[in-house]
């Protein structure tokens, strides 16, 4: 199984601040990589898929980028709406794996 | 509007059975490959299986192998998933999830609200 390794697992970061998560998988996955937000009693909820392209109606301060082993998700402006836990995900072979999440926090 | 609406969660003793299902609503069902994953409390997802489009092949996690079988009917735009032998480690919220119907780089675009299961004594 390809595992997945996010960093930070949680961060405390003000409204306004740019705000920068890593996902490593343990082997090369191309762009297979997709985050999702998840907010408390809620479902995972996609952000971006194979690895950068942004899915309609996310905000333009999410980005994504990386390939390979290596990939970034990155908040330009942190909002109050966007306090939640964060999940990497391969679709790259079954079965597919999420990493741990980042849960990111007011400061 | 797409909707997914898991059902048949609940309480059960270890060793003991639930089906759950996943009634599809808003899309073309018989369209999309269909995954169950699952949340314990407090940890991450976890994915428990797939089935193609016309239900011919399907995959488990290693975790629930032999265990679980997950089926679909088109007619009914309905997802289930078979749980035997349940044990406490199972205990999560059960999602079922739609996987794009474009070309890969796949993704679950959809999600339904979950579903909990509990398995105790």
């Amino acid at each position: 199984d390809i595992q997945m390794t996010q960093s930070p697992s949680s961060l405390s970061a003000s409204v306004g601040d740019r705000v920068t998560i890593t996902c490593r998988a343990s082997q090369s996955i191309s762009n297979y990589l997709n985050w999702y937000q998840q907010k408390p009693g809620k479902a995972p909820n996609l952000l971006i898929s194979a690895a950068s392209s942004l899915q309609s109606g996310v905000p333009s301060r999410f980005s994504g980028s990386g390939s390979g082993t290596d990939f970034t998700l990155t908040i330009s402006s942190l909002q109050p709406e966007d306090f939640a836990t964060y999940y990497c995900q391969q679709s790259y072979s079954t079965p597919w794996t999420f990493g741990q999440g980042t849960k990111v926090e007011i400061k | 509007e797409v909707q997914l609406v898991e059902s048949g969660g609940g309480l059960v003793q270890p060793g003991g059975s639930l089906r759950l299902s996943c009634a599809a609503s808003g899309f073309t069902f018989s369209s999309h490959w269909m995954h169950w994953v699952r949340q314990a409390p407090g940890k991450g997802p976890v994915w428990v299986s797939r089935i193609n489009s016309d239900g011919s092949s399907t995959n488990y996690a290693d975790s629930v192998k032999g265990r679980f079988t997950i089926s679909r009917d088109n007619a009914k735009n309905t997802l289930y998933l078979q749980m035997n032998s349940l044990r406490v480690e199972d205990t999560a919220v059960y999602y079922c999830a739609r996987r794009v119907a474009a070309a890969a780089p796949y993704y679950f675009d959809f999600w339904g609200q979950g579903t909990l299961v509990t398995v105790s004594s």
